[in-house]
């Protein structure tokens, strides 16, 4: 699975769209883009994923770049109970029963919403 | 409600007392997978199970057995914990080998803590 780097840390004020980015240069055709959050010691939470076109739901819109080498997860309006930590992954999807692909998390952006 | 539910949330047990946590999820999934989680070190697969009686060893197996002997159910045990397996513990499931649009569901932690 394609390498993500993504900042340390960013901060977000309430209300504000907070928007967070992910490299991954290495991301190879049958990589889909997923994104993680996890609430302090909670557990992982779905946010989103996608391919190449950029994708919205209830939570967030993740935009693509047309090369597919980064992406952007963004949340709409902010609130107090977004600060999380978001993970930025790339894999495929399983095709076969003998290859159960793990999801590897990296050490993701720890998002801080300010009132 | 579609969940993935540990059990305890928080255990301290002694050195070499075995003990197993309980992870039961009510969406059908085939896949199950449990993850340990460690300061600096992220979160790590430790054991996978792609169906009933289908179990395989993650990144980290060792000192963990696993079973699944129900498709809603996949304990792990620890038949003589060490204080090295003091973490936070997730287990998280998903339908088959292909992930559904909404990725991995994983459960609340367990917060183990070996004396």
């Amino acid at each position: 699975d394609a390498k993500t780097t993504q900042p340390t840390s960013m901060d977000c004020a309430e209300g504000r769209a907070a928007n967070l980015p992910c490299n991954h240069s290495t991301i190879s055709g049958n990589e889909y883009v997923y994104w993680y959050r996890q609430i302090h010691s909670q557990g992982p939470q779905y946010i989103i994923h996608g391919l190449k076109n950029n994708e919205t739901n209830e939570m967030a819109s993740l935009i693509i770049t047309e090369d597919r080498k980064s992406s952007t997860l963004i949340l709409p309006h902010a609130t107090l109970r977004d600060t999380a930590v978001y993970y930025c992954i790339v894999r495929v999807l399983p095709i076969s029963s003998g290859s159960a692909r793990q999801l590897t998390f990296g050490s993701g952006t720890q998002l801080t919403v300010l009132p | 409600e579609a969940q993935v539910t540990q059990n305890p949330r928080y255990l301290i047990t002694v050195t070499g007392k075995k003990l197993t946590v309980t992870c039961s999820q009510n969406m059908n999934h085939e896949y199950m997978s449990w993850y340990r989680q460690d300061p600096g070190l992220g979160l790590r697969q430790i054991y996978y199970s792609m169906n009933v009686e289908v179990t395989d060893k993650g990144d980290v197996p060792e000192g963990y057995k696993v079973s699944r002997k129900e498709k809603r159910n996949f304990p792990l045990i620890l038949e003589s914990p060490s204080p090295n397996q003091t973490s936070l513990y997730f287990c998280a499931s998903s339908t088959g080998t292909v992930v559904s649009n909404y990725g991995y569901t994983f459960g609340s932690g367990t917060r183990l803590t070996v004396v």
